[in-house]
């Protein structure tokens, strides 16, 4: 079976519940930021983005919220469904030029019981 | 829509023996970017390429070289391979970015290597 995100921080939650998953970032460099959810045996999935100018972005069932002041990032998912079961990575990007790479932090395991 | 497509799926290989793993990135797309996935651990960036040329290096270890051709798809050459080589290797592509434009990575589905 799949061994990506054996040793990752866990969040349960029940289906119907929001969920809130959390990521801190440490460069004040950081321009763009981005959520990516990685079901078992897939490559990480876009969900959304947030750009350094911005503190809340809204997408469908999930909304992006970024405090610059203490380099925090965090992903809301509302009325969480089993389908939303993944590890959940934030990643940056940094510089103002072009072809940067991304920089992802320490997933977390999402489950969602029925 | 068409996504990233990467092959092999699963490749195994013995110690010390090459692979080569391609990525062809989606259609109009010119950058690719290789991570490496370790068991329980995040995505790390290796290399990439925009428009044929090496745009940005990570940490890719000297026995690895990449490269990218005319119809934009990438290889990934993997030499001397050791036991710590076992991973995923994602290939994501995007557009290429221009100045105050960020451009999103689509990711394939990966390539797990087992080396054995």
């Amino acid at each position: 079976g799949e061994s990506v995100g054996l040793h990752l921080p866990t969040l349960s939650v029940q289906e119907g519940d929001n969920s809130i998953i959390n990521c801190a970032y440490s460069n004040s460099a950081s321009d763009y930021f981005i959520w990516y959810k990685q079901e078992s045996g897939k490559g990480p999935q876009f969900i959304i983005d947030i750009r350094s100018n911005m503190d809340k972005r809204q997408g469908q069932r999930v909304t992006v919220l970024l405090n610059k002041t203490v380099k925090h990032l965090s992903l809301q998912i509302a009325a969480t469904q089993p389908g939303d079961s993944a590890v959940y990575f934030c990643a940056e990007k940094r510089g103002n030029t072009g072809f940067q790479k991304l920089v992802f932090g320490t997933g977390t395991r999402l489950l969602v019981s029925p | 829509a068409a996504g990233v497509i990467q092959s092999p799926r699963h490749l195994i290989k013995e110690k010390r023996e090459t692979a080569t793993l391609k990525c062809y990135p989606i259609p109009r797309h010119d950058t690719v970017y290789w991570y490496q996935q370790g068991p329980g651990q995040d995505p790390q960036f290796l290399i990439s390429f925009y428009e044929k040329m090496q745009s940005d290096k990570g940490s890719i270890p000297d026995r690895f070289s990449a490269q990218q051709f005319s119809d934009y798809h990438s290889e990934l050459n993997m030499s001397s391979l050791e036991l710590g080589d076992s991973a995923l290797y994602f290939c994501a592509s995007s557009l290429g970015e221009s100045a105050g434009v960020v451009e999103t990575q689509y990711f394939g589905p990966g390539t797990r290597l087992l080396v054995l």
